[in-house]
């Protein structure tokens, strides 16, 4: 099946930074979602982007799906933005079930 | 909008015991999923409806998970027997359809002792 690999694994950083976490898969998709899941363990959708760019106040996300890999830019962050982040894809052919990665850990500190 | 709504939030059962979770999705979606998330894990699939027929059920233990969504509209997932390694957060979510933007509940967090 297909693979999802989201790096980096843990990220630490000081208010304000901006960082860039990556998601690569190994197969065609249809779909890509980007979700942040808070220290209550709810799934907040982030970005919905099988291709393109779109952008949310800090946050923006590009899917390059012809290189397969998706990125997700969070500028100026905030302590609030600390928790996991998921990347997930819905390969082609699939009949709706989500494949998510093994998320990336961000930690902002004040 | 209202969300997807779960309930209950938590719950601790011993093993062998049974425990049922409920779900209510986004009105008008006709996608209805259960995802089981495992501490340190990214959700998996346990079940996919579309309306009240299932889809897919390929990663659902079936000897010991059962799930049905009968009006089309709510849906429950129960564990009888339940097991240690049961312990995980049960997350449901929906979508307009199959190929279209999922959105979770806040889970259902299990523990069995």
């Amino acid at each position: 099946g297909i693979q999802v690999e989201q790096s980096p694994p843990d990220l630490i950083l000081q208010e304000g930074a901006n960082s860039t976490l990556r998601c690569n898969f190994s197969d065609s998709v249809n779909n890509l979602q980007w979700f942040h899941q808070n220290p209550w363990g709810q799934l907040i959708n982030l970005f919905y982007i099988p291709s393109g760019t779109k952008q949310n106040g800090r946050l923006s996300a590009t899917t390059v799906a012809t290189e397969r890999y998706s990125l997700l830019y969070i500028s100026s962050s905030q302590t609030t933005d600390s928790g996991v982040y998921f990347c997930a894809v819905l390969p082609t052919g699939n009949t709706g079930k989500l494949i998510f990665g093994q998320g990336t850990t961000l930690q902002v500190k004040p | 909008e209202a969300g997807v709504a779960q309930s209950p939030r938590y719950k601790i059962i011993e093993k062998r015991q049974s425990v049922a979770f409920w779900c209510n999705p986004i009105s008008g979606h006709a996608t209805l999923y259960w995802y089981q998330q495992i501490l340190g894990q990214g959700p998996k699939l346990l079940i996919q409806f579309q309306n009240n027929g299932v889809v897919d059920d390929s990663q659902l233990p079936k000897d010991r998970f059962s799930a049905e969504r009968l009006k089309g509209v709510d849906s429950t997932l129960k564990i009888q027997p339940a097991k240690l390694e049961d312990s995980a957060v049960y997350l449901c979510a929906s979508s307009l359809g199959q190929n279209n933007e999922q959105f979770f509940g806040p889970g259902t967090r299990l523990t069995v002792l």
